[in-house]
């Protein structure tokens, strides 16, 4: 069984401050771990995977994840946070890696403060 | 360009009726999925197929219904059964059925009036 849990399901951040996105998953075996964003009304698209090469994986504009197993964690963060980045990120974990046994978070709405 | 190509983006329906959302892909790829999206909630699948003329149920495929005559299209039917239908529907594809990134379309918005 696999699941996953999105601590907070809105985060606030000043313009250039750090961005942190909290996911923790529950998994009977190593995991498959992935990081998406939506745009209003719009699709999913790849931020970033993890696939049990390196702990930290870099994602597109400029965000990263470290997986940490000891906590079960795949964190999310930028270092400085721009407008753009306002969206909704999801969290998604999955067993085997394959896209129709992908488990999602509820989503945590990232609003960017002028 | 390649992509998946969801039609209408909105779509309005009376109880009662069955609609279908249209899901086109060019990027060759072997599996579909249909995901349903509600306010606060994750995305959950309804229905996948990994090869044409197969399709398997996925979590949430009471009251829906799927066919996968062409491997470029996956179209989704909600029926008078689906008790909820309003929601966001998003179609996703990936080259293979296997450890692959999955391609998301824009969605479609169902909204039952």
């Amino acid at each position: 069984a696999q699941s996953v849990t999105q601590l907070g399901s809105h985060v606030s951040v000043s313009e250039g401050a750090l961005v942190l996105l909290r996911c923790n998953y529950s998994s009977s075996v190593p995991p498959y771990l992935f990081w998406y964003v939506q745009y209003p009304n719009q699709g999913l698209q790849l931020l970033l995977k993890y696939t049990s090469a390196a702990t930290l994986v870099k994602g597109i504009n400029g965000f990263e994840a470290e997986f940490k197993k000891s906590e079960t964690s795949f964190h999310l963060t930028k270092p400085s946070a721009h407008m753009s980045d306002a969206a909704e990120y999801f969290c998604a974990v999955s067993l085997t890696g394959a896209a129709r046994q992908l488990t999602f978070g509820s989503g945590t709405q990232l609003t960017v403060l002028p | 360009d390649g992509g998946i190509t969801q039609s209408p983006k909105y779509l309005f329906r009376k109880e009662g009726q069955n609609v279908t959302l249209s899901c086109e892909q060019n990027l060759n790829h072997d599996a579909m999925y249909w995901y349903r999206q509600d306010p606060g909630q994750g995305l959950r699948l309804i229905y996948y197929s990994q090869i044409v003329n197969d399709f398997q149920k996925g979590d949430i495929a009471e009251g829906y219904s799927v066919s996968r005559e062409k491997k470029e299209s996956f179209p989704l039917t909600v029926t008078s059964a689906q008790k909820n239908p309003t929601a966001f529907y998003l179609c996703a594809s990936s080259i293979s059925p296997l450890g692959a990134e999955a391609f998301f379309g824009q969605g479609t918005r169902l909204t039952v009036v």
